[in-house]
């Protein structure tokens, strides 16, 4: 069974521009949730969706904003990219509720210039 | 505002004996607790949890303790093996409404487990 997929694994981009990062979860996991870690700390949560809805937010700007398509798999979009921005992004799949569900893909390093 | 906190950035054990890996949370509404193993370039991957309702969950080599009333929990490894050598994410586990959650993550600690 394939695990949750990212793309890509790693993407540079300069200050100012957009990044798309997408998902692909568990086959049979509704929920996809979305995480920063930026290095020295611990991931930390953006956001999460199920069944296409927004269910939480983090604390971040109105720069990020992510969406859920038919089939459960997620993008992630940021605009006007920051140095700051500068991370590994991770996604993670669950079934609702099951906490120790959570299983987390490789990650996309972002790179901001 | 840290609400998980592992302040020990980095622990080295001798191969064979145990590691002990320790957060702290301030929450006293986390109703689930999580440790997370992750090695470079990989996402973290699950290790043991363990419900607000019990204080040990045992698994293989893996014990993890909580101490509700100290909000402490702690991850017992034994015996520890180089393999083990990773970061260590301690997590807890935030109910957004309904049957939705998120995690809150410590800062990690790297063990360092000596051959």
């Amino acid at each position: 069974d394939a695990g949750v997929t990212q793309s890509p694994t790693h993407l540079i981009k300069t200050r100012g521009q957009h990044v798309t990062l997408r998902c692909s979860p568990i086959s049979g996991h509704k929920s996809v949730s979305w995480y920063q870690q930026v290095l020295g700390q611990g991931p930390q949560f953006i956001f999460q969706y199920y069944e296409k809805e927004e269910r939480g937010r983090g604390n971040f700007p109105d720069r990020f904003s992510a969406r859920q398509f038919p089939n459960y798999s997620s993008e992630l979009n940021v605009n006007a990219l920051l140095l700051g921005d500068s991370a590994l992004y991770l996604c993670a799949s669950s079934l609702p509720g099951v906490t120790y569900g959570y299983t987390f893909g490789s990650g996309t390093r972002l790179t901001v210039v | 505002d840290q609400q998980v906190k592992q302040n020990s950035p980095s622990l080295s054990v001798q191969e064979g004996r145990i590691s002990i890996l320790n957060c702290d949370y301030t929450n006293s509404m986390f109703d689930y607790f999580l440790w997370y193993k992750k090695y470079p370039a990989e996402g973290p991957t699950f290790l043991i949890s363990i419900s607000s309702i019990k204080d040990k969950n045992e698994d293989g080599r893996f014990t993890v303790f909580l101490n509700k009333s100290a909000k402490h929990l702690s991850l017992h490894i034994v015996p520890s093996q180089p393999g083990d050598s990773a970061v260590y994410f301690c997590a807890a586990s935030d109910a957004l409404g309904g049957a939705t959650n998120k995690l809150i993550f410590g800062t990690g600690t790297l063990l360092a487990v000596q051959p």
